[in-house]
């Protein structure tokens, strides 16, 4: 079956730029989505279709995908954005699928 | 502002079914174009989709579970519902609803969840 490879865990100083990638077979052919869950908290969609944010979405949430791997980048980390995200896209069977998730600490 | 909210019993014995229901507001779930789905959380690890369904009915479930999940929608109610059937303890989670766009879309709606713990 498919599989998404997150990195469990990256780290940025406040200000600095977070790099959350997600790897998959071929993944740059399909579209990705990429969600943000603060502790407690219910997923909240940060971008959409690779690259696109949501209403409400600070412009600092930017994303990309080509070949095999999707790149989420926050730029200007806050202390705010510490939380875990996870990639998901659509398999050949047209369910969706996860990634294992990245949690994001700000130092 | 769409919103969904989820309700069901906190604990559940082994074997037995797990019944939650998800009322959205401000929009409804017979909307053409949008799907309604599941997806769970078990403590401390990562999100697993349970299924989805249209307004027409028509459902998809996650092969890992379609044995024991039924997923059903009251467009009457502008409400959804999972049942998923035969618990263990690894059915111990959060789970969520959620709305979907269709054709590759994301999941942009999310209900806050609710625990649903299988212990005797």
């Amino acid at each position: 079956s498919p599989v998404l490879t997150q990195p469990p865990s990256v780290s940025v100083a406040p200000g600095k730029t977070a790099t959350i990638t997600c790897g998959g077979n071929d993944i740059g052919s399909f579209p990705v989505h990429w969600y943000q869950q603060r502790p407690g908290q219910a997923p909240v969609l940060v971008i959409l279709y690779d690259s696109d944010r949501p209403s409400g979405i600070p412009e600092r949430f930017s994303g990309s995908n080509s070949g095999s791997t999707a790149t989420l980048t926050i730029s200007r980390v806050e202390a705010g954005d510490e939380a875990d995200y996870y990639c998901q896209v659509w398999d050949s069977n047209a369910d969706p699928l996860f990634g294992g998730g990245t949690t994001l600490t700000v130092l | 502002q769409l919103q969904l909210q989820e309700s069901g019993p906190g604990l559940v014995k082994p074997s037995e079914t797990l019944s939650l229901t998800c009322t959205v507001s401000g929009g409804s779930v017979g909307s053409s174009n949008y799907y309604w789905g599941w997806v769970r959380q078990p403590p401390m690890k990562g999100l697993e989709w349970i299924g989805n369904i249209y307004d027409t009915g028509t459902t998809y479930y996650n092969p890992s579970l379609k044995s024991r999940v039924t997923i059903s929608i009251d467009t009457s109610k502008n409400q959804f519902s999972l049942r998923l059937s035969s618990l263990t303890a690894a059915d111990t989670a959060v789970y969520y609803c959620a709305r979907r766009r269709p054709t590759g879309g994301p999941f942009d709606y999310w209900g806050q969840g609710t625990l649903a713990t299988v212990s005797s």
